[in-house]
């Protein structure tokens, strides 16, 4: 059975770095075609997709975060991290990881985290 | 403003059919797949279809989806207040190399 769960911080201050991690069970980070992904959601609003890593090594991300962002494994451990730079309030969403399958190109998420909703605020 | 176009809210009475559909362009739809998400209240998301018209395991056959160049349409038959939800595809972008989500559709039994 394959399960995520994001963990991190659920409030910070504008200008900080968020690190959220994504530690998972029931599959493996380097089965070909298999990635995690990342996906937020501001309340009451629309889902994003953010990043994504490949069971390869490749990264992929949404060019308007590009720069903030960082997408990294721990194959060993079974985890995956996400890092956004420089915080805002705008950024205030839950924030969720999932399991991929289908390879490059593919939005498939088929197993999701709860979710973590971070808040950021002065 | 999301790169894939949904209408923001739909509605039909129990036991009726519904169409949910999600407007793109070449780079996206018109060149990979797509996939559908429903999202109940305050929880994750869940895959309803995949590769523009599979249907995972445990899915009911109730729910349908295909896509014609650039657009992409989610049929519900046989609607159910269970049913009633967020809808969001998804597909990849060749041009961002990122994958996008629609801005999501509300459905409403009524």
């Amino acid at each position: 059975q394959i399960t995520l769960k994001e963990s991190g911080p659920t409030l910070m201050k504008p200008t900080q770095t968020l690190t959220l991690s994504c530690p998972f069970s029931g599959f493996s980070l380097t089965t070909g075609g298999v990635g995690v992904g990342w996906i937020r959601q501001p309340p009451g609003k629309a889902l994003e997709w953010l990043a994504l890593i490949y069971w390869s090594g490749d990264e992929r991300y949404t060019p308007s975060l590009r720069s903030r962002l960082t997408v990294s494994k721990d194959t060993s451990k079974n985890q995956v991290f996400l890092t956004m730079t420089n915080m805002d309030p705008v950024d205030t969403a839950t924030y969720y990881c999932a399991h991929s399958f289908g390879g490059y190109r593919s939005v498939n998420f088929d197993y999701w985290g709860l979710g973590t909703l971070v808040t950021v605020s002065s | 403003q999301s790169v894939l176009m949904q209408p923001p809210s739909v509605s039909a009475a129990p036991g009726q059919k519904v169409t949910i559909s999600c407007s793109g362009s070449n780079s996206n739809i018109g060149n990979n797949y797509v996939s559908w998400y429903q999202q109940l209240p305050g929880t994750a998301p869940k895959l309803l279809i995949y590769d523009s018209n599979r249907r995972p395991s445990g899915i009911p056959d109730r729910f349908s989806g295909s896509k014609s160049g650039t657009s992409a349409t989610l049929d519900i038959t046989g609607l159910q207040t269970g049913d009633e939800a967020d809808y969001y595809c998804g597909t990849w972008d060749s041009s961002l190399s990122a994958g996008v989500f629609g801005g999501g559709t509300k459905l409403t039994v009524l």
